[in-house]
């Protein structure tokens, strides 16, 4: 069965420290590869997304993640944490189904940034 | 920026009654969706529709679940008759016809079915 894992329901980090927030996948084929963060009470904002190309993705707000084909890992980085950055962050991929945009998301890991 | 747009932001009905949970989305996408969030459980697809119809739906998206574009500019999701576990963040969501596009989320629909 397709599904995304975050294994950290929580990351915590001091501001200013780097930060990664885990994602793998099983999916078969290539898919397209995403993150997107919630804030309390709001949406999904998207972050950056793979498809092809350099396996690192640069996106919104300085972050940006690694794609690693042989590990099916999509991980997220930052190197300098912000307080503001302190959100819900989900890891989502599309099958390569050819056809529509459904995505498979992963249970988010809860991001902590610390002064 | 364009934004899709949800509401209300929070529906509160009895069990057994009908809800209608409201959705625009951006003005040049093509393709809409419905995702749910049970409270502390991952995003859900629950239907993609694209051309006036529906192109794919998953297991939860039962009988009692209807979408519709009434309009040129509104995207609907109907529960006829809810459950209590119904009750969750009902998130709209729509994209272009590009292949590698991501997805637009509204800011969502807490429906509390009591």
């Amino acid at each position: 069965a397709q599904s995304v894992a975050q294994p950290e329901d929580q990351v915590n980090v001091a501001e200013g420290n780097p930060l990664t927030v885990k994602c793998t996948y099983s999916v078969s084929g290539n898919p397209y590869l995403f993150w997107y963060v919630q804030y309390p009470n709001r949406g999904l904002q998207f972050l950056l997304k793979y498809i092809t190309g350099d396996n690192l993705v640069k996106g919104s707000y300085g972050f940006e993640a690694e794609f690693n084909k042989s590990q099916t890992s999509f991980h997220l980085k930052k190197p300098s944490a912000l307080v503001s950055d302190s959100a819900l962050y989900f890891c989502a991929v599309r099958p390569p189904s050819g056809g529509y945009n459904k995505l498979i998301f992963g249970a988010g890991t809860r991001l902590a940034v610390h002064p | 920026e364009p934004e899709v747009t949800q509401t209300p932001s929070h529906q509160v009905t009895q069990m057994g009654q009908e809800v209608i949970l409201r959705c625009v989305p951006i003005s040049n996408h093509l393709y809409f969706y419905w995702y749910r969030q049970i409270l502390g459980q991952k995003v859900e697809f629950l239907v993609s529709f694209y051309n006036n119809e529906i192109s794919e739906k998953s297991e939860i998206f039962d009988d009692q679940f209807s979408v519709e574009r009434p309009d040129g500019s509104n995207f609907t999701l109907k529960i006829r008759s809810t459950k209590l576990e119904d009750s969750a963040m009902y998130f709209c969501a729509s994209s272009d016809l590009r292949d590698s596009t991501e997805a637009f989320f509204g800011q969502g629909t807490r429906l509390t079915v009591v």
